[in-house]
């Protein structure tokens, strides 16, 4: 079974600080992660992907399969950063990938 | 104009009637999922359509049902309603190369 943990249902920062959302996985396989963001009123939509190892918006996150952990970082938070964030894995089960998400964890930034 | 599309954006229902939610893509994309988001749940998974001929239960198919009518079209019915089936309900395909998942917009369903 896949499974994603995200501890946080709600993480508080002030402008300008640093930011860690958690994400943590289980999976027999090698998985693939990603990070998908939702802005107030808008739809679901990939920040960022393991494999791709890039950097979006300032945001990063680095597999680390000994910890499992998926964990996205921000130096310097933005009030534009607000917003609901998902931690997702996709696993291989049958003819294909089956994406899983984790509880997600809202976001807020304060001035 | 949007790749993944769900009708209705919002309908109210009454308990045990029937109801169709469609989702339709044009990705041309084999893989299709249907999502419900409830606060502090996330998003769980319902049923997933890894092409035409293919339909899997995902968590919480109980109460469920879809039908894969066509590689673009993947509907979710609701047999019974019942009020805790009120959520926002999300379709999603996802593309087989980058397994990278695109959303539509959410259908808000109330059961009453």
């Amino acid at each position: 079974a896949q499974r994603v943990t995200q501890p946080e249902k709600l993480l508080s920062v002030f402008k300008g600080a640093p930011v860690e959302l958690k994400c943590n996985y289980s999976y027999s396989g090698s998985p693939e992660l990603f990070w998908y963001v939702q802005y107030s009123r808008q739809r679901l939509q990939l920040l960022l992907r393991h494999i791709s190892r890039e950097s979006i918006k300032g945001f990063t996150a680095d597999l680390n399969k000994g910890e499992t952990s998926f964990h996205l970082k921000k130096p310097f938070a933005q009030e534009e950063d607000s917003a609901m964030y998902y931690c997702a894995l996709s696993g291989v089960t049958g003819g294909g990938n089956k994406l899983t998400f984790g509880t997600g964890t809202q976001l807020k930034v304060e001035l | 104009d949007a790749d993944v599309t769900q009708t209705p954006r919002n309908r109210i229902t009454k308990t045990g009637k029937r109801i169709m939610l469609e989702c339709s893509q044009t990705k041309g994309h084999d893989r299709m999922y249907w999502y419900r988001q409830d606060p502090g749940l996330g998003l769980q998974l319902i049923y997933y359509s890894f092409d035409v001929k293919d339909i899997n239960k995902g968590e919480i198919s109980d109460g469920y049902s879809v039908s894969r009518q066509a590689q673009a079209k993947f509907s979710l019915s609701l047999e019974s309603a019942i009020p805790n089936q009120t959520a926002l309900y999300f379709c999603a395909t996802s593309d087989p190369d980058s397994s990278e998942a695109f959303f539509g917009q959410g259908i808000r369903l109330t059961v009453v």
